[in-house]
């Protein structure tokens, strides 16, 4: 079946750095997705989204890339802090209202 | 800032008991949603909710759950008998529209444990 999934579950990476998070989609009509962050014991928690018209988005620190033609998704992070430690998610959306959400990578920052 | 609130935060019960999950959406918002975050693993939709009527469900949302909206405000979740699978974060989301055009909101979910 239709799956949004993630290349790697963990991700470690030195304060300061840059990090990047890679999903992958199968569904080539998802036409909008999202990046969501989730803290230990909290909701998900919006980042930043993109529609399928699109091939990048900037927000503050962070950046969405979209590869439709491989059906692939990343979030770069620039100058990853402490408190960016956290499961992320990218959610697709190809039918109605629902969300599909991949199985997350957890980022860890290391001071 | 407005945010999506859910009670209770945590929640034992027993197999076979009856649990209600709440959540208070964003005031404005006319779309609202259940989702299910088992321990380790990704959200799973429940249930979408739009003008007093489910517009969407999942296939996990079987005869067992129902929502509600009693009020102009609370947005419930029920299970009707509870089985030990169901233990699970449960997260309430609202939208101000439709989800292909719009931030989903979520709340800080409650943990349920069915013993």
């Amino acid at each position: 079946g239709e799956s949004v999934g993630l290349h790697l579950p963990t991700l470690s990476v030195q304060e300061g750095d840059n990090s990047i998070i890679n999903c992958a989609y199968s569904n080539s009509a998802s036409d909008y997705f999202i990046w969501y962050k989730q803290e230990s014991g909290k909701g998900p928690q919006f980042i930043i989204d993109i529609r399928s018209n699109m091939d990048k988005r900037q927000g503050q620190r962070v950046t969405v890339l979209l590869n439709k033609t491989v059906k692939h998704l990343s979030l770069q992070i620039a100058a990853t802090q402490p408190g960016d430690s956290a499961v992320y998610f990218c959610a697709e959306i190809w039918t109605g209202n629902q969300f599909y959400f991949g199985t997350g990578t957890s980022l860890t920052v290391i001071p | 800032e407005p945010e999506v609130t859910q009670t209770p935060s945590h929640q034992v019960t027993q197999m076979g008991q009856e649990v209600i999950l709440r959540c208070v959406p964003i005031s404005n918002h006319l779309y609202f949603y259940w989702y299910r975050q088992i321990l380790g693993q990704k959200v799973e939709f429940l249930v979408s909710f739009y003008n007093n009527e489910i517009s969407e469900k999942s296939e996990i949302f079987d005869d067992q759950f129902s929502v509600e909206r009693p009020d102009g405000s609370n947005f419930t979740l029920k299970i009707r008998s509870t089985k030990l699978e169901d233990s699970a974060m449960y997260f309430c989301a609202s939208s101000e529209e439709a989800s292909g055009t719009g931030e989903l909101f979520f709340g800080e979910g409650s943990r349920l444990t069915v013993l």
